[in-house]
């Protein structure tokens, strides 16, 4: 059983509009999330990330918000770029694994100009 | 230069073939993992090492076996290669990120191996 879900294969967003991609976990010990970016033929790369202890994280135009209770998070990304369109995946952490992380299946942006 | 490399970049073999992936690292992180990507599965980790004589198998090791040669290196094989096996593959580090609180590992990947099997 997948342990973080992204149930949004693909996302397709007009330029300058806001793009809103969801994760969903199960594994109550997850205490850190994060977003990875992934362009096509390259390595995923470190987006956002956000702790346990806070329900929002900001960085320019990317905001990760995060709701324990339904253990759900989400990333929105304001104004959306053609730049953006990538696939992005959500990630968990548990401090008490050992810090491994456990990716979801991915959700594929395309941002139209 | 690219801090995580990975080689060849695209493979293709045949089924029943032994075959290698190699990953190096210039970053000198001690944790490496090895993970494969098949759509809509995400990233899934097949072994990792938290130095040179620590390998640890991860969610999905068989059929895969790993060498780490040294600090900066970290291979990825396939004894006897099946079509199943057809993916992208990662080989990624990490760093200890404190702050935040919690620390956490923070992971840096290579450009992947695209691996077909016939």
């Amino acid at each position: 059983d997948q342990q973080v879900k992204q149930n949004s294969p693909s996302l397709s967003v007009q330029e300058g509009r806001i793009s809103i991609l969801n994760c969903d976990y199960t594994n109550s010990m997850f205490d850190y999330f994060l977003w990875y970016k992934k362009y096509p033929a390259e390595g995923p790369t470190f987006l956002i990330s956000i702790s346990s202890i806070k329900d929002k994280n900001e960085d320019g135009r990317f905001t990760v918000f995060l709701n324990k209770s339904a253990k759900h998070l989400s990333l929105h990304i304001v104004p959306s770029q053609p730049g953006d369109s990538a696939v992005y995946f959500c990630a968990a952490s548990a401090g008490n694994a050992g810090n491994m992380l456990t990716f979801g299946g991915g959700t594929r942006l395309m941002v139209k100009p | 230069d690219a801090d995580v490399t990975q080689t060849p970049r695209n493979r293709i073999t045949k089924t029943g073939k032994r075959i290698m992936l190699e990953c190096s690292q210039t970053k000198g992180h001690d944790r490496m993992y090895w993970y494969r990507q098949d759509p809509g599965l995400g990233l899934r980790l097949i072994y990792y090492s938290f130095d040179v004589k620590d390998i640890n198998k991860g969610e999905i090791s068989d059929g895969y076996s790993v060498s780490r040669q040294a600090q900066a290196k970290f291979s990825l094989s396939l004894e006897s290669a099946i079509p199943n096996q057809t993916a992208l593959y990662f080989c990624a580090t990490s760093d200890l990120q404190t702050p935040p609180h919690p620390p956490y590992y923070e992971q840096y990947f290579g450009p992947g191996t695209r691996l077909t099997v016939t």
